[in-house]
């Protein structure tokens, strides 16, 4: 069990730019899911997936942020266009389906900064 | 947005002390977990409760579930100043994995 890997664990960049991030989640997990939490607050929903599948996907997400995992694997969130707003970090979770309820893993983020 | 609330918001004790922290919460939930976070870190799982279920032990954890009330509370026994943290329950509903997050509590132990 080597855990969900995020990269990069951080970026900076200028308003108005797009940004990608990356999550591999553990390997035998076929949910994924992001999160995104600002400063002094708990996470909030974002997305999930169930292999290649995008689920379930929040309000909150706006059409300039996108997610994909395309063969069920590793997954990426990209946000076009950032705004000051957008400065958070973005975690990724994976879990496996099972018997009952199952745990989420998280990485430890990406902590996105607009300048 | 977060589903509910956590109380306290910030806690300071001493080594060896009990830090208790409590959660309520909207709606009718499937489970309830709680969540470990160590600063600049991801979440860490700590323990999960389900709907039927109304109290549940870990080691030095113990975690109580009241659903009439949607209120849940995490009790963490003779701690130490690893478990320096925030605190986070997370509810889930029934037909969704996705968690709602509380908007935490702060434990500072004091060694």
């Amino acid at each position: 069990d080597t855990g969900v890997s995020q990269d990069p664990r951080h970026k900076i960049t200028k308003r108005g730019q797009n940004v990608t991030f990356r999550c591999d989640p553990i390997s035998e997990h076929n949910r994924l899911y992001w999160y995104r939490q600002t400063l002094g607050q708990g996470p909030e929903f974002l997305t999930y997936f169930q292999n290649e599948a995008q689920l379930e996907k929040s309000r909150l997400l706006s059409d300039r942020f996108s997610a994909e995992r395309p063969k069920g694997s590793f997954s990426t969130l990209e946000i076009q266009r950032t705004e000051q707003g957008d400065s958070a970090m973005y975690l990724c979770a994976s879990s496996q389906t099972g018997t009952g309820v199952q745990p989420q893993h998280f990485g430890d983020g990406t902590r996105l900064s607009i300048l | 947005s977060q589903q509910g609330e956590e109380d306290p918001q910030a806690l300071s004790i001493q080594e060896g002390e009990n830090a208790t922290m409590n959660c309520s919460y909207k709606t009718s939930i499937n489970n309830l977990q709680w969540y470990r976070q160590n600063s600049g870190r991801g979440l860490v799982h700590l323990i999960l409760i389900r709907s039927n279920e109304r109290e549940k032990h870990s080691g030095r954890l113990r975690v109580t579930l009241d659903t009439s009330k949607k209120s849940s509370s995490l009790l963490i026994t003779a701690s130490r100043a690893a478990d320096t943290a925030s605190y986070f329950c997370a509810t889930a509903r029934i037909n969704t994995d996705k968690l709602i997050f509380g908007t935490g509590t702060r434990l500072q132990v004091f060694p």
